[in-house]
């Protein structure tokens, strides 16, 4: 296990619909990212949070944002959902700070828009 | 632009045999190589990791083995078995910023 989890499990919507996805992080790690995998592709990379501030953001559009927390939690919004939204949505954390840091994943939630 | 290439896509082997698994970079600035597991309906699970200034690194039954002028490295799995069977993916990094290779999903017969 690695200490990161996420809510929900699952999720259904509907297109146009917005959705909020949630993480809790390792205690002690400052650093959240989070990563939309579509089925049998790999983890693409959204966006990063660092003591709560946006620290870089992949090639997605406006309508996905995010929060990060004191308490090492995070969230994911998205807005105006699209079918193409439906993917897993992984979280994973690490300690921050100056370098590259080992990420460990959360188990993530899979979202699915009708 | 895919920033790391991973192949194979799938690859059988059978139990007792070595897997091998090769992803290619372009982004010289990378400075850290993980490898992850995936499990069906599981998040990735970090498996071994590399950084550019050694050229291998071994844990276990898994070597990754690095090439930093080619900008290749690739994950060896030795004495394979059916349990390690699951989808495998290369990523690189830098200052925290992950990319993933495609996945490789790998099949252990008995």
């Amino acid at each position: 296990e690695t200490g990161v989890t996420q809510s929900p499990t699952h999720l259904i919507k509907t297109r146009g619909q917005q959705v909020t996805l949630r993480c809790s992080s390792q205690s002690g790690h400052n650093t959240v990212s989070w990563y939309q995998q579509a089925l049998g592709q790999g983890p693409q990379f959204i966006f990063q949070y660092y003591r709560e501030e946006e620290n870089g953001r992949g090639n997605f559009p406006p309508r996905f944002s995010g929060l990060q927390f004191p308490n090492y939690s995070s969230e994911l919004n998205v807005n105006a959902l699209e079918l193409d939204d439906s993917a897993l949505y992984l979280c994973a954390s690490s300690p921050g700070g100056v370098g590259t840091d080992t990420q460990y994943f959360g188990p993530g939630t899979r979202l699915t828009v009708l | 632009q895919q920033q790391v290439k991973q192949s194979p896509q799938s690859l059988i082997v059978q139990k007792g045999g070595i897997s091998i698994i090769n992803c290619a970079y372009e982004n010289t600035a990378f400075d850290y190589f993980p490898w992850y597991q995936q499990f069906p309906g599981k998040g990735p699970a970090l498996l071994i990791a590399i950084r550019p200034d050694v050229s291998e690194k071994k844990e276990g039954r898994f070597t990754i083995s690095f090439n930093k002028s080619a900008k290749q490295f690739s994950l060896h799995i030795m004495d394979s078995q059916p349990g390690d069977s699951a989808t495998y993916f290369c990523a690189a990094s830098n200052f925290n910023k992950f990319y993933f290779g495609s996945g490789t999903k790998l099949n252990v017969k008995p």
